[in-house]
């Protein structure tokens, strides 16, 4: 069965740090993996997409994620990290036709 | 285009009530999704529609029901509500289904005193 596992629940970074945030999947065949994030009270907003090809893949808000098949990984970063990034963030796998969200993680930034 | 909309955008109610939340799409989409989240869970699928006239059911549709009314318009309804149900329900589309993004509405925020 598919599954998105995100082990950081809250991260707090300093305005200016880099960023990771961490996602593993579970998933049979080659996955169709994506990144969301939410600011409060909002809803999704798509920040990457990762199909096929290069496992390096460029987003928004100058976000971008590797897709690490032997790890079962796709894990977001940001080089430099600004007040406005303070969100939450949720990685996903499709299959069978349906989203597979992670539970999510918080991230704080500290000024 | 106004994306995926959603009415409405809070509701109380008390237990037993019933309710429909309404969700409805100007991008011409097949899919249509509902979603509830509820803190540390992420987003559970309720119920799902591939296509006009067809929906199935997702991780955790008990208590709930839903209406494939034409291509643009999902609605998900509460016969009776517990407070078990009281969550944030966000509506989602996306064309064809797989691995296209999912666009979300800006969701509903409910509570079940």
């Amino acid at each position: 069965a598919q599954s998105v596992t995100q082990p950081d629940i809250h991260i707090t970074v300093s305005e200016g740090a880099s960023l990771e945030l961490r996602c593993n999947y579970s998933y049979g065949a080659t996955p169709y993996l994506f990144w969301y994030v939410q600011s409060p009270g909002q809803g999704l907003q798509l920040l990457l997409k990762y199909f096929s090809g290069d496992t390096l893949v460029q987003g928004i808000k100058g976000f971008e994620a590797e897709f690490k098949r032997s790890q079962s990984s796709f894990n977001l970063r940001k080089p430099s990290v600004h007040w406005s990034d303070a969100a939450e963030y949720f990685c996903a796998v499709v299959g069978d036709n349906k989203f597979y969200f992670g539970s999510g993680t918080k991230l704080n930034v500290k000024p | 285009n106004a994306g995926v909309t959603q009415t409405p955008k809070f509701q109380v109610l008390k237990t037993g009530q019933s309710m429909t939340l309404q969700c409805a799409q100007d991008m011409n989409h097949n899919s249509m999704y509902w979603y509830r989240q509820d803190p540390g869970m992420g987003l559970r699928l309720i119920y799902y529609s591939a296509s006009e006239g067809t929906t199935d059911k997702g991780e955790v549709p008990n208590g709930y029901n839903v209406s494939r009314l034409n291509k643009r318009e999902f609605s998900l309804r509460l016969e009776s509500a517990a407070p078990s149900q009281t969550s944030v329900y966000f509506c989602a589309s996306s064309d064809p289904p797989g691995p296209n993004e999912q666009f979300f509405g800006p969701g509903t925020r409910l509570t079940v005193l």
